[in-house]
């Protein structure tokens, strides 16, 4: 059972376009759902982060919305650069899940110069 | 700090031998956690500890998976007898606690099997 549902698979971007990426999480007890960047060879790591009682987080050009009746965020990359070229991941946590961080499948996002 | 350490980095070795995965995470943390990552699955929790103690392997894919947090400092990750299809990306990420609390990766031990 795929708790935290993400797409596109992959997607592609021109500089300075605005990348999306899309997450759906079926468990309602999810109360924080962070963003990771993952670089080839790296272990992912953490990008930004929101909670469900506020319904956009920004932080530079990355923000997160987030639609909790439809059980939906997303992650907007504005002005995106090819050095954002990377798999993000989205993930969920909560008590619901006994605090397992529970990930979507990734998107390999590359950004073209 | 240098961050959560995995050794080794990379690891090639035969069907039906044992391997043995390590992490050191970052002082001070007390949660731990295995992850696997595949094309095919993405990134699969395999267990998690809190202050050392196991709370949930459900994500063991079997009997030939085993971990252990001997202390606040090191955990390992056990297949034996190792198979083709464990071959994979395995992380150790660490956090402060088992809440809303940002997991630190390690860089990952690459596993063939062959």
């Amino acid at each position: 059972q795929q708790q935290v549902k993400q797409s596109p698979q992959s997607l592609i971007v021109q500089k300075g376009g605005i990348s999306i990426i899309n997450c759906a999480y079926e468990n309602t007890a999810f109360d924080y759902f962070p963003w990771y960047q993952q670089f080839p060879g790296k272990g992912p790591a953490l990008l930004i982060a929101i909670r469900p009682d506020v319904s956009e987080k920004k932080e530079g050009r990355f923000t997160i919305s987030f639609n909790k009746s439809a059980k939906q965020f997303s992650l907007h990359i504005m002005d995106s650069q090819p050095g954002d070229s990377a798999t993000y991941f989205c993930a969920a946590i909560g008590v619901g899940s006994n605090y397992k961080l529970t990930f979507g499948k990734g998107t390999l996002l590359t950004v073209n110069p | 700090d240098a961050g959560v350490i995995q050794s080794p980095r990379h690891e090639v070795t035969e069907m039906g031998q044992e391997v043995t995965l390590r992490c050191k995470p970052i002082s001070g943390h007390n949660s731990l956690f295995w992850y696997r990552q595949t094309m095919m699955r993405g990134l699969e929790l395999l267990i998690y500890f809190n202050n050392n103690v196991p709370i949930d392997d459900s994500g063991m894919p079997e009997d030939r998976f085993s971990a252990k947090m001997p202390n606040a400092s090191f955990s390992t990750l056990k297949i034996q007898p190792s198979e083709p299809r464990d071959s994979a990306v395995y992380f150790c990420a660490s956090s402060l606690g088992t809440g809303n609390t940002e997991a630190f990766f390690g860089q990952g031990t690459r596993l063939t099997v062959v």
